[in-house]
């Protein structure tokens, strides 16, 4: 079955860059997507990218996809202390079900 | 428009008791997911319905749990008789078939079972 994998944690300073990675095994999938979960609170799409695309920017968000390599990542620039969450990768294929990595934990230090 | 709504956001209930969770999903979406998130095993997938129908309820943990879909604009997920180990948060999501084939959540239900 479908399979995606994150590191448990991250922490970084407040101003620099995070970078959270993540790995999925369906070959198929059409789209990827990050969310993100504060305390308390339901997920929080973030961004998505279809299968096609290597990159997407949005703001201080960049997604890069690495196809070949089953990678995707989510950087985000200039991180503030309000983007400590966890935040999710999910692949979907054409089904379109989702499938759900564990998450990654985002700390940000002042 | 207002998202995925759940009710209630928090219960405390004693086991053996009837729990029964609320969803309205955006209006348009074609897809509505419940989904259970704990410590332990992360968020797992527990049963989704296309245009009403149940299409796959693998994830339903055992018969205690069950969920209906009467009409497009409501769901529920019910856990008779509930236990401590069903002290979860469950989410419920639906889908728009527009940009991405995205999926919206709900802020979940927090339900503790004691």
């Amino acid at each position: 079955g479908e399979d995606v994998e994150q590191s448990l944690f991250l922490s970084v300073r407040e101003g620099d860059s995070s970078v959270i990675n993540c790995t999925y095994t369906d070959s198929s999938s059409t789209y990827l997507y990050w969310y993100k979960q504060e305390p308390g609170a339901g997920l929080q799409l973030l961004t998505y990218i279809f299968s096609n695309m290597d990159m997407k920017q949005d703001q201080r968000l960049t997604v890069l996809l690495n196809k070949k390599d089953k990678h995707l990542s989510l950087r985000i620039a200039d991180t503030q202390t309000g983007d400590s969450a966890i935040y999710f990768c999910a692949e979907g294929n054409a089904g379109n079900m989702l499938t759900f990595g564990g998450g990654t934990r985002l700390m940000v230090k002042p | 428009d207002a998202g995925v709504i759940q009710s209630p956001r928090h219960e405390v209930t004693e086991m053996g008791q009837e729990v029964t969770l609320r969803c309205k999903p955006i209006s348009g979406h074609d897809y509505l997911f419940w989904y259970r998130q704990t410590m332990m095993r992360g968020l797992e997938l527990l049963i989704y319905f296309n245009n009403n129908v149940p299409i796959d309820d693998s994830g339903m943990p055992e018969d205690r749990f069950s969920a209906k879909m009467p009409n497009a604009s409501f769901s529920t997920l019910k856990i008779q008789p509930s236990e401590p180990r069903d002290s979860a948060v469950y989410f419920c999501a639906s889908r728009d078939r527009g940009a991405g084939n995205t999926i919206y959540f709900g802020e979940g239900s927090w339900l503790t079972v004691v």
